[in-house]
């Protein structure tokens, strides 16, 4: 069964420091998707990252990094030199692609707090 | 920039009443989604819909919950019977491509459901 875990469940950074948020996943696909998802204080879900199963690149996005790392089932995010409109509950997620279900699986999320 | 649109952004309901939630996922998307946030809770996957049948249900979506696309635009969440733990955010979501994963879901702001 899938499952997506994030451990951090609050992290608190002074502004402008780096901050890296841990996700690990299980999967049984061996094609599948994986997603980052920041839901500010307002509450909307904004969308940040796909990541598929076959491309191990690691990406940068201005201060925002993934590394996504297969043998570990690790999918990490880095915020560089933090702000505080980076305060958000950040989620990690997982699509299956050979169940046939095209549905999320999110992790519990991390509580960012970027302090001034 | 397009975008999901959700209406009533909060609804109070009496417990036993039912309540409809609206959507109105991106014009050219054909797969729509809603998820279910409770309080302080991860997101967990209800529904998801294309080509106007359920693809996919959660363990949560029983027979108290229906979806329907009533006209070319709108996409209904109906909750029969509400139950005080029916109470979170629940957001829609659609997606463009019919290949699975393939594409990220974009979310829509979300509409506050509380049950009194």
């Amino acid at each position: 069964a899938q499952k997506v875990t994030q451990a951090q469940t609050e992290i608190s950074v002074v502004e402008k420091e780096d901050v890296t948020l841990d996700c690990v996943y299980e999967t049984r696909d061996t094609t599948y998707y994986l997603f980052w998802y920041k839901q500010p204080p307002s509450g909307e879900l904004v969308f940040l990252i796909r990541r598929n199963s076959f491309d191990e690149q690691n990406e940068i996005s201005g201060r925002y990094s993934w590394n996504f790392q297969k043998s570990t089932s690790s999918f990490n995010f880095t915020i560089t030199a933090s702000q505080v409109v980076d305060s958000a509950v950040y989620f990690c997620a997982l699509s299956e692609v050979q169940t046939g279900a095209n549905n999320l699986f999110f992790g519990t999320g991390t509580r960012l707090t970027v302090i001034p | 920039e397009p975008e999901v649109t959700q209406t009533p952004s909060h609804q109070v309901t009496q417990m036993g009443q039912e309540v409809i939630l609206r959507c109105v996922p991106i014009s050219n998307h054909l797969y729509f989604y809603w998820y279910r946030q409770i309080l302080g809770q991860k997101v967990e996957f209800l529904v998801s819909f294309y080509n106007n049948e359920i693809s996919e249900k959660s363990e949560i979506f029983d027979d108290q919950f229906s979806v329907e696309r009533p006209d070319g635009s709108n996409f209904t969440l109906k909750i029969r019977s509400t139950k005080l733990e029916d109470s979170a955010m629940y957001f829609c979501a659609s997606s463009e491509s019919r290949r699975r994963g393939n594409q990220p879901q974009h979310f829509g702001d979300g509409t506050r459901l509380s049950i009194l």
